[in-house]
């Protein structure tokens, strides 16, 4: 068990420019979600995956924001013509849970983030 | 609107002293709730969850939080902290038809030794 990996950690880029950060689940793991993190908050959800379906997107989501999990298992989240508005930790989070209940009953496991700086 | 509180932004304790970290919620839904715990350069790690059941729950690393229905709270509690405690703790609060988590914006635990 690797666990969950981000990549790249860091990212400086120019405003407008596009990005993209991919998460590694723990391998197991059915249940992907994105979550953004500034300064002095706390997460706050992006999106969902279950396998390779997005089963939730936050109303908050602009459509810059798109989200990938292919094969149902690493995921790529994209931010395009990015904004220093954009600038966030974004963390990615999986798990395992079976069957159709919505709540993650068990533990989010936790990548490090990857960190956007939009100059 | 669903929100959770964590009142304090920051708070200072000594080494081997107690500490209670305050967390309350409102939410319309049976709430489900959990404390998570972000170190330095780590993700966040899960230290402990209520669903259901006794109202004190146990977790690692010491913690132990109680859910107090008729106050909206789940505050978070260890008898004697380390200094290797110091990190910031986030409360969070989900309900069973609901994907995501509400998260509170953090009390970060300063260690004085």
């Amino acid at each position: 068990d690797t666990g969950v990996s981000q990549d790249p950690r860091h990212k400086i880029t120019k405003r407008g420019q596009n990005v993209t950060f991919r998460c590694d689940p723990i391998s197991e793991h059915n249940r992907l979600y994105w979550y953004r993190q500034t300064l002095g908050q706390g997460p706050e959800f992006l999106t969902y995956f279950q396998n390779e379906a997005q089963l939730e997107k936050s109303r908050l989501l602009s459509d810059r924001f798109s989200a990938e999990r292919p094969k149902g298992s690493f995921s790529t989240l994209e931010i395009q013509r990015t904004e220093q508005g954009d600038s966030a930790m974004y963390l990615c989070a999986s798990s395992f849970q079976r069957g159709a209940i919505k709540i993650n009953t068990g533990e989010l496991f936790f990548g490090e983030g990857s960190r956007l700086t939009v100059l | 609107a669903q929100s959770v509180t964590q009142p304090d932004i920051h708070i200072t304790v000594s080494e081997g002293a107690s500490l209670e970290l305050r967390c309350n919620y409102s939410y319309g839904a049976t709430p489900y709730l959990f404390w998570y715990v972000q170190s330095p350069g780590q993700g966040l790690q899960l230290l402990l969850k209520y669903f259901s059941g006794d109202t004190l729950v146990q977790g690692i690393k010491g913690f132990e939080a109680e859910f107090k229905r008729s106050q909206s709270s789940f505050n978070l509690r260890k008898p004697s902290v380390h200094w290797s405690d110091a990190a910031e703790y986030f409360c969070a609060v989900g309900a069973y038809s609901n994907y995501q988590l509400i998260w509170g914006a953090g009390t970060k635990l300063i260690i004085k030794p």
